[in-house]
């Protein structure tokens, strides 16, 4: 049974702190998506990755959100410095581009910064 | 930004009934998607309707699409309180990336 996976499921972390998330897309798949959701902004699309180039970070803070796939079987998101208002649920998704863009989403990161 | 519009916010409704909601979106699109999420969980894909397509079916779930007013509805028929989340739909343009609304909330009643 094919899923996304990510780690940690939980984290909570003081203000200032370095945070990384990762990802683990389903074997195959050759786009991969990193997602914020909160209460009042909804889903938002923070950097999607195709065959593990860059496509789009325009929905990320530039200045202390980075994305990287190292290889193919990890993608990670990482905040430096952390603050509170990155408090917020991180989905990481994948996806084959030319199967209509069916995303498969991962279980989230819920992540809290004090 | 936000492409898709749902409609109602939160939808409430008893076992047995009927669900309907509605997404509205503003530019042209290849395919409009629905997913679902459960409290605490991530979204999980339901149905996918192309722009060339006016309804389609999967069991309970029936989606249909107005291209002429940007306008997709989804029926769940037969509700059962497993069906109790939120449901977003997502439209995709010509760059490969999603633009998810903002979701309705269906809680069903036993």
């Amino acid at each position: 049974d094919a899923r996304v996976t990510q780690t940690p499921r939980h984290k909570v972390t003081e203000m200032g702190q370095e945070v990384t998330m990762r990802c683990q897309p389903i074997l195959g798949h050759n786009t991969v998506f990193w997602y914020r959701q909160t209460m009042m902004q909804g889903l938002e699309l923070l950097a999607y990755f195709r065959n593990r180039a860059p496509l789009d970070d325009s929905g990320m803070p530039k200045d202390r959100f980075s994305a990287e796939m190292p290889d193919a079987t990890l993608a990670t998101l990482k905040i430096q410095p952390s603050e509170p208002r990155d408090s917020a649920v991180y989905f990481c998704a994948s996806g084959v581009m030319d199967r209509g863009n069916e995303q498969f989403f991962g279980p989230g990161t819920r992540l809290t910064v004090l | 930004s936000q492409q898709g519009e749902e409609d109602p916010q939160a939808l409430s409704i008893q076992e047995g009934e009927n669900a309907t909601m509605n997404c509205s979106y503003k530019t042209s699109i290849n395919n409009l998607q629905w997913y679902r999420q459960n409290s605490g969980r991530g979204l999980v894909h339901l149905i996918l309707i192309r722009s060339n397509e006016r309804e389609k079916h999967s069991g309970r779930l029936r989606v249909t699409l107005d291209t002429s007013k940007k306008s997709s509805s989804l029926l769940i028929t037969a509700s059962r309180a497993a069906d109790t989340a939120s449901y977003f739909c997502a439209t995709d343009t010509n760059d490969y990336k999603l633009s998810f609304g903002a979701g309705t909330t269906v809680t069903v009643r036993a």
